[in-house]
């Protein structure tokens, strides 16, 4: 199976910061990686698809980029609102695996 | 607009059943394949299972497998988990998410419940 990891595990940026995530896969996953967003207390949310693809009503603020085995997520400008768990996940061969999180918060 | 509402969750002792339902409203229910995630308290989310949008396949993580049914029911458009054997770790908030595009095993999930509460505890 296809093991995926993220750095950080957690990050602390002041507003107006450009924070990055980076996720990677254990083997090539192609652009079959997406991004998730998930508020305390609150549903995963869909941010980007596809490795690089804003999904609709999105900030553009949020962005993605990589293919094979490395991919990043980067917020150009951090907000308030964005305090969240961020969440990449991989399809491959009929099953959809999660990474372990990364937790943004304000400094 | 597209609802997914989980109902089914509670307390349960090990080795017990419970049975989740997902009521969707708001698209087609039966063109879209359907998945459930769970998330342990405190914990990342963990990809469950996935039925076709016609039931004529099911995937499961080897953590469920042989365990967890996912079924589903196109004419009252909801979708089901069947746990059997359960045990303290199958503690979690359980979600129904569906893809964001339809007939594709491999979209991405464009929705989610609200999520409903397992607790798996004598």
């Amino acid at each position: 199976d296809i093991q995926m990891t993220q750095s950080p595990s957690s990050l602390s940026a002041s507003v107006g910061d450009r924070v990055t995530i980076t996720c990677q896969a254990s083997q090539d996953i192609s652009n079959y990686l997406n991004w998730y967003q998930q508020k305390p207390g609150k549903a995963p949310k869909l941010l980007i698809y596809d490795a690089s693809n804003l999904e609709t009503g999105v900030p553009s603020r949020f962005s993605g980029s990589g293919s094979g085995t490395d991919f990043t997520f980067t917020i150009s400008s951090l907000q308030p609102e964005d305090i969240a768990t961020y969440y990449c996940q991989q399809y491959d061969n009929l099953i959809f695996t999660f990474g372990p999180g990364t937790k943004v918060d304000i400094k | 607009q597209v609802q997914l509402v989980e109902s089914g969750g509670g307390v349960v002792q090990p080795g017990r059943s419970l049975r989740l339902s997902c009521a969707a409203s708001g698209f087609t229910f039966s063109s879209y394949g359907m998945h459930w995630v769970r998330q342990a308290p405190g914990k990342g989310l963990e990809w469950v299972a996935v039925i076709w949008y016609d039931g004529s396949n099911k995937y499961y993580a080897d953590s469920v497998k042989g365990r967890f049914t996912i079924s589903r029911d196109n004419s009252k458009n909801t979708l089901y988990l069947q746990m059997n054997s359960l045990r303290a770790e199958d503690t979690a908030v359980y979600y129904c998410a569906s893809p964001k595009f339809e007939y594709s095993s491999s979209s991405p999930l464009g929705h989610w419940g609200q999520g409903t509460l397992v607790t798996v505890s004598s």
